[in-house]
């Protein structure tokens, strides 16, 4: 099935960085969500987006819905330890029901 | 509030002999009900999905198969585990048009 391409595909940052990924694809998403997943543990969603441009927050957490409605962004401000886990990207595809496509995930480290 | 309950946790079966994980959700009804399975720590690999009972559509052809006997019951079977169905499976419920799906708790299955 189709996957999203979502990178980098690992990290390993300082405690207080930034962090960015995105996840793109050659089809047209109608819903972008971003789940984290931490070890042993199913995935968590963690932002939903609905409209092509929309910026949409939650704590230290931005996400984005990418104009083109094929790609969608993730940043991370002032990275702390227990921000470590994958983070996947998901989308529905317009036409699609209510499957989701996710993305290859993103692993983040933080370093003390 | 709907809960989605996955067990066992871990599990260590031999090869060859059969197979039975059980996911079930409350506080929703009609539920779509899915299975991955997530090789290695990373990438979600859709398995089953399920619009309602008795209707199971496969994604992947492999050596497993679900069930749903009733609403909010979703079963993974094998008749002889392989080797290769060594992973970490990932119970899902989602309504049919809307949000996210939200994730079970896992099993991790090791075949010896």
């Amino acid at each position: 099935g189709q996957q999203l391409n979502q990178s980098p595909q690992s990290m390993f940052i300082q405690e207080g960085e930034d962090v960015s990924m995105n996840c793109t694809s050659s089809s047209i998403f109608n819903t972008w969500l971003w789940y984290k997943q931490e070890p042993g543990e199913g995935p968590v969603l963690l932002i939903a987006l609905y409209k092509a441009g929309e910026l949409t927050s939650n704590g230290r957490l931005t996400a984005q819905f990418g104009i083109t409605r094929k790609d969608s962004f993730l940043n991370i401000s002032a990275s702390i330890p227990s921000d470590v886990g994958i983070y996947f990207c998901a989308g529905r595809l317009t036409g699609g029901g209510n499957k989701l496509t996710f993305g290859t995930g993103t692993q983040l480290k933080v370093e003390l | 509030s709907q809960t989605i309950h996955q067990w066992p946790a871990t599990l260590v079966q031999p090869v060859g002999s059969p197979l039975s994980l059980e996911c079930t959700v409350e506080g929703t009804s009609n539920p779509n009900l899915y299975w991955y399975r997530q090789a290695a720590g990373r990438g979600l690999q859709l398995l089953f999905y399920s619009v309602g009972i008795g209707q199971i559509s496969s994604e992947v052809p492999q050596n497993l198969s679900a069930s749903r006997p009733q609403d909010r019951q979703f079963i993974l079977s094998s008749k002889k585990l392989l080797l290769s169905d060594s992973g970490f499976y990932l119970c899902a419920w989602s309504v049919p048009v809307g949000l996210g799906y939200t994730f079970g708790s896992g099993t991790r299955l090791t075949v010896v």
